[in-house]
């Protein structure tokens, strides 16, 4: 099976930098994948990482670290439009599971 | 370029009612297909997922049903809905050799 944690809810001030942590255990680990979810609308995909290290992309910065089951996704210069959940969804074999994700809400 | 449709965007059905909402996708071809759900508050929860025609794996047992009758098309059912079917229906799909998956706009359904 697998098991996601990831914090409920964080707060942040526009203009700074947030850590969004994600831990997970997963059968059959075949990468991992960050999405963004707007109150109301469907997810859409920020990042995938399937080797250990960092991937940048834009003001958004996706980690792994396969052997400690952990990620982080990270948002520089945060926007008021950056409010949003983010989920974490490691994929195993054929499928992608998603955690409940962290609620971000940025603040003047 | 690929495009997903899902409809209808939002629905209102009484207890014990059939449902049926269906998800097309357009500019691809032998897309994986997937059925979602989420619940006020909850994570997504899948439901079923396609690899070809006629090719469906049910996650959770319940009183849901999918159904692939062509390569693109993807129909989510129920002969009878319960109150705890209600909640925001996402269809996804993602491509051969791709691993990213690409959400529809999603039913919202609520059961009265």
């Amino acid at each position: 099976g697998q098991n996601i944690d990831q914090p409920t809810e964080m707060t942040a001030t526009e203009g700074a930098i947030v850590q969004i942590n994600c831990t997970y255990q997963t059968s059959g680990f075949n990468g991992l994948f960050w999405y963004q979810q707007h109150a109301g609308e469907a997810p859409t995909f920020l990042s995938y990482n399937v080797l250990d290290g960092l991937e940048e992309k834009g003001r958004f910065s996706s980690f792994l670290s396969r052997s400690k089951g952990y990620s982080y996704l990270l948002l520089k210069e945060l926007q008021m439009k950056d409010s949003a959940s983010y989920l974490c969804a490691p994929r195993g074999y054929q499928k992608v599971t998603f955690g409940t994700g962290t609620k971000l809400q940025v603040i003047p | 370029s690929q495009t997903i449709h899902q409809w209808p965007a939002t629905l209102v059905q009484p207890v014990g009612s059939p449902l049926s909402l269906e998800c097309t996708v357009e500019g691809t071809s032998n897309p994986n297909l997937y059925w979602y759900r989420q619940a006020a508050g909850r994570g997504l929860q899948l439901l079923f997922y396609s690899v070809g025609i006629g090719q469906i794996s049910s996650e959770v047992p319940q009183n849901l049903s999918a159904s692939r009758p062509q390569d693109r098309q993807f129909i989510l059912s129920s002969k009878k809905l319960l109150l705890s079917d209600s909640g925001f229906y996402l269809c996804a799909w993602s491509g051969e050799g791709t691993n990213e998956q690409y959400f529809g706009p999603g039913t919202r359904l609520t059961v009265t």
